[in-house]
């Protein structure tokens, strides 16, 4: 299985409920990332985790709260989002962190619209 | 600071031209890895190639191919004979150890029949 997953594809949300996105691979790789991307833009790393601990934290706004509950899922629980988190997110995952084993995989994205 | 430029924000060929991509990086690390990715419509980011600070050579791969040219701090993709099966946003992106990535801004690609 060389692939990394995204539930759900799609997701309305309104700016009071809470979501969860999630990401799953069975590649045995150690590191996963999530990153943001908005339309016509490059995608924007947000939080990286390397065996299962938080890595990186770029400085993203509380409301999005990541979690990294076994090597092989990586969730990120969304709570009172504002319209401008309206994004393709993206999750990735790599062997490893160090260069030489971070090649990075990436999932096929969850469509978010906040409302 | 790592920084990627992608100086050409839109190219549009016709089918069976040859294009090339621009890409220009900047990095203080002295080991890094630097990626070609093609996005199509549907938004997932397709790997094309990867290729380290210490490996020069430049690489072939059916239609596409790559230069590499550290002098330059340059990662050029060139597509030969384009197709409109090409027609993509392509990224240049430049990773570094610890997992930090720094994307380009992209070039949309267009391939007119």
């Amino acid at each position: 299985d060389t692939e990394v997953t995204q539930t759900p594809k799609h997701l309305v949300m309104g700016m009071t409920n809470k979501k969860s996105l999630k990401c799953e691979q069975h590649m045995g790789h150690r590191a996963m990332y999530w990153y943001k991307q908005k339309a016509k833009k490059p995608p924007e790393l947000m939080f990286v985790y390397s065996y299962e601990k938080l890595s990186i934290n770029e400085s993203v706004p509380s409301r999005f709260s990541p979690e990294c509950p076994n090597s092989s899922l990586l969730n990120l629980h969304l709570h009172a989002l504002q319209p401008e988190d309206s994004a393709l997110y993206l999750c990735a995952s790599s062997q490893d962190i160090l260069a030489g084993r971070n090649e990075q995989f990436f999932g096929p994205g969850t469509r978010l619209t906040v409302l | 600071a790592q920084k990627v430029t992608q100086a050409q924000t839109e190219i549009s060929v016709v089918e069976k031209e040859d294009v090339t991509l621009d890409c220009v990086y900047e990095t203080r690390d002295t080991t890094y890895y630097l990626f070609w990715y093609k996005q199509p419509p549907s938004g997932e980011l397709v790997f094309l190639i990867r290729r380290n600070s210490f490996d020069e050579q430049n690489e072939i791969s059916g239609r596409y191919s790559w230069n590499f040219q550290k002098s330059t701090s340059s990662f050029n993709f060139t597509i030969t004979a384009s197709q409109v099966v090409d027609s993509a946003v392509y990224f240049c992106a430049l990773l570094t150890n610890a997992g930090k990535s720094t994307f380009g801004d992209g070039t949309t690609l267009t391939v007119k029949p």
